[in-house]
């Protein structure tokens, strides 16, 4: 199985200001056609997790355009340009190239 | 605006069988390009996903739980199901329906997820 890991754990953050958040994965996630498959969610408290990014740095309909998604091979990053309050939650990394699909352990953001 | 929706029991016995089913409402189950997909939420495993299903039934398993797992589609009520076999309190755990938006491990993203329902295993 692919291994997803994550970091940090916790990030508190601070209103207006960026944050970032790293995922790793054991085997490369860049597929023949060029593009990696990586997708990153958030789950916010006591909701589902929806999708941010798709396909490494694709923003799905509706993310607002603070959120980027970027990275190739192995190593990840999704970026926050300026956090916001409604922004608190579990961020979760999760590889689409071979199954069993599998998630990372989750990033907890949380304003300071 | 598709939407899913989780139901079954929410306690199930130990060595007992759990079912769910996910109503899927402003959409078609039958679109050719669909895949549903299981995933489950618990606190000592995180995020995992259980498999998807295709409309017409090609079935995709994690291999972890392929042995004790049915995933079926009943295309009249426009529903989609999960059997998990011979439960143990591992099991216990938010049990979410969500459609993969691409073919299963073809850069597949899940998006909408219902709600989620929580599965307890106990006697």
């Amino acid at each position: 199985d692919i291994v997803m890991t994550q970091s940090p754990l916790s990030l508190p953050v601070t209103p207006g200001e960026p944050a970032s958040i790293s995922c790793r994965s054991s085997q490369s996630l860049l597929h023949a056609n060029g593009h990696d498959y990586l997708d990153w969610y958030l789950q916010k408290p006591g909701q589902s997790p929806q999708v941010l990014i798709y396909l490494g740095s694709h923003r799905a309909s509706g993310v607002p355009d603070r959120f980027s998604g970027s990275g190739s091979g192995t190593d990840f990053t999704l970026r926050i340009s300026r956090v916001e309050a409604e922004d608190v939650g579990v961020y979760y990394c999760m590889q689409a190239l071979q199954t069993p699909l599998t998630f990372g352990g989750g990033t907890k953001v949380e304003i300071k | 605006q598709l939407q899913l929706q989780e139901s079954g029991p929410g306690l199930v016995k130990p060595s007992e069988t759990l079912s769910l089913t996910c109503t899927v409402s402003g959409g078609s189950i039958s679109s050719n390009d669909f895949y549903w997909g299981w995933i489950r939420q618990s606190p000592g495993k995180g995020l995992e996903w259980i498999g998807s299903i295709t409309y017409s039934g090609s079935t995709f398993y994690n291999p972890s739980l392929k042995s004790r797992v049915t995933l079926s589609v009943d295309t009249s009520k426009n529903q989609f199901s999960l059997k998990l076999h011979s439960v143990t309190a591992a099991d216990t755990a938010v049990y979410y329906c969500a459609r993969p938006r691409a073919a299963v491990a073809g850069g597949d993203w899940f998006d909408p997820w219902g709600q989620g329902a929580l599965v307890t295993v106990s006697s």
